[in-house]
């Protein structure tokens, strides 16, 4: 169906601990967008796919943070060794290549404690 | 640079009124796209409406109709016939295709329908 699926919809870690963030785009969407929203008015660009390839990764904290999109599976973002300020709801959204609508999944809430 | 700027951080409206949402942006790309999303207090984020920079006609779904002014750089959202399910935030997002394709946000209105 025409849904962005994210899971799991809530992820509790503690300081310190790994989190992996989980995306299934709609198909025939080739672009995938992950965003940080921490405070309930402001959006935060990690990182864009263009397929499988990174096509912008200039919101990434890298030393903590990856991200897949790899062919047949879901595409994921893990955060190695979660801090406090962690804490967010994780939007993944996809797109057709040219601008006409996009859609983002339910979010992840990932609370790190 | 690219932004995104709405200056409503709250609005109420009667149930049945229509409302307007201002949303004004700022790009040097000349091909780009609008769109507006409503987060209710669940929080997920619905699609709205969408309107690109080349589109010559003001979008509209339903109840939604973007009011686009390339030249004043807005693109304003009309709700018309409020219900109280209206009542979440709402945000403004801009991509352009030469910025990396990433969607810039406002930092959202807040509405109220009232009964």
């Amino acid at each position: 169906g025409e849904e962005v699926a994210q899971t799991p919809k809530h992820l509790v870690r503690g300081e310190g601990q790994k989190a992996k963030l989980y995306c299934a785009p709609i198909k025939g969407h080739s672009y995938v967008f992950w965003y940080q929203q921490v405070l309930k008015n402001e959006f935060k660009f990690l990182i864009s796919f263009q397929n499988e390839n990174v096509f912008d990764e200039t919101g990434m904290p890298k030393e903590r943070f990856s991200a897949k999109c790899l062919p047949n599976s879901p595409c994921s973002l893990e955060i190695q060794a979660t801090k406090l300020e962690d804490s967010a709801v994780y939007f993944c959204a996809s797109t057709r290549p040219r601008n006409t609508e996009a859609f983002f999944g339910q979010g992840t809430r990932l609370t790190v404690v | 640079a690219q932004k995104i700027t709405q200056t409503q951080p709250g609005m109420f409206v009667q149930e049945k009124e229509a409302v307007t949402l201002d949303c004004t942006y700022d790009t040097s790309d000349p091909s780009y796209g609008l769109f507006w999303y409503k987060q209710p207090s669940s929080g997920e984020m619905i699609f709205l409406i969408y309107q690109g920079s080349y589109d010559q006609q003001n979008a509209t779904e339903g109840r939604y109709s973007l009011n686009f002014q390339k030249a004043r750089k807005s693109a304003n959202l009309v709700i018309s016939a409020s219900q109280l399910g209206d009542s979440a935030m709402y945000f403004c997002a801009m991509r352009a295709s030469g910025t990396g394709n990433q969607f810039y946000f406002g930092t959202g209105t807040s509405l109220t329908v009232i009964p």
